[in-house]
């Protein structure tokens, strides 16, 4: 079966640090990966996804991805994080576009002003 | 993106009583959506995937005749708690399925969860 690790659990900066959380997923197939953030108080909100083609991929709000398969990783990495990063990730991963999602544990981001 | 709502969003029952939970697609048609139970600090697990007009698939370890889940249209999917106790507090989120077009890739979207206290 598949399954996604995030191996930070809580990762506490100050704003304008650079973030990079780890993510690493076991399917030896087609996988789509995702990240997703939520705020507090707030429903999951997609930051970006990976289906195919260029490895490193754009998301919203300054976040990116990169995809290494050799890895099997896909760490989020921002340069320079804000107070109102503050939030809960999870990373994501499917075999295939109806597949079902299987979710890392989650890292909390906390940023300090 | 597309919207999806849940209701209520907090629900306070005695235990033994059986809370009814909603799941509804505002913007578009979901054939497929999805039940989460995420407890504090931890991640999503999915509960169930439930297909319009046919029965919920349950994951394992998730007791059917406890969570019962009914996707009668297109746009909404409820879960029922039967006889809920403590154990069963927690929060809930749904997701549904968007096949959209060829870009949308089945995208999945979220509900913004139902936090059930059972007394």
């Amino acid at each position: 079966a598949q399954s996604v690790s995030q191996h930070n659990h809580h990762v506490i900066l100050s704003e304008a640090a650079s973030l990079e959380l780890g993510c690493n997923y076991s399917y030896g197939g087609t996988v789509n990966l995702f990240w997703y953030v939520q705020y507090p108080g707030q429903h999951l909100q997609l930051l970006l996804k990976y289906f195919s083609g260029d490895p490193l991929v754009k998301g919203i709000k300054g976040f990116e991805a990169e995809f290494i398969k050799s890895k099997f990783s896909f760490n989020l990495r921002k340069p320079s994080v804000q107070w109102s990063d503050t939030a809960e990730y999870f990373c994501a991963a499917r075999g295939s576009t109806l597949g079902r999602l299987y979710f890392g544990r989650g890292t909390q981001l906390t940023v300090w002003p | 993106g597309a919207v999806v709502s849940q209701h209520p969003s907090w629900v306070i029952c005695k235990s033994g009583t059986s809370v009814k939970i909603e799941c509804r697609s505002l913007d578009f048609q979901a054939t497929t959506m999805f039940w989460y139970r995420q407890f504090p600090k931890q991640s999503l697990m999915l509960m169930a995937t439930s297909n319009e007009g046919s029965k919920a698939t349950y994951e394992q370890g998730v007791e059917k005749d406890k969570f019962l889940i009914n996707h009668a249209s297109l746009t909404l999917s409820t879960l029922t708690v039967t006889s809920a106790h403590p154990e069963d507090s927690s929060f809930y989120i749904c997701s549904a399925r968007d096949p959209g077009g060829a870009s949308s890739y089945n995208e999945q979207f979220f509900g913004p969860g139902t936090r059930l206290t059972v007394l």
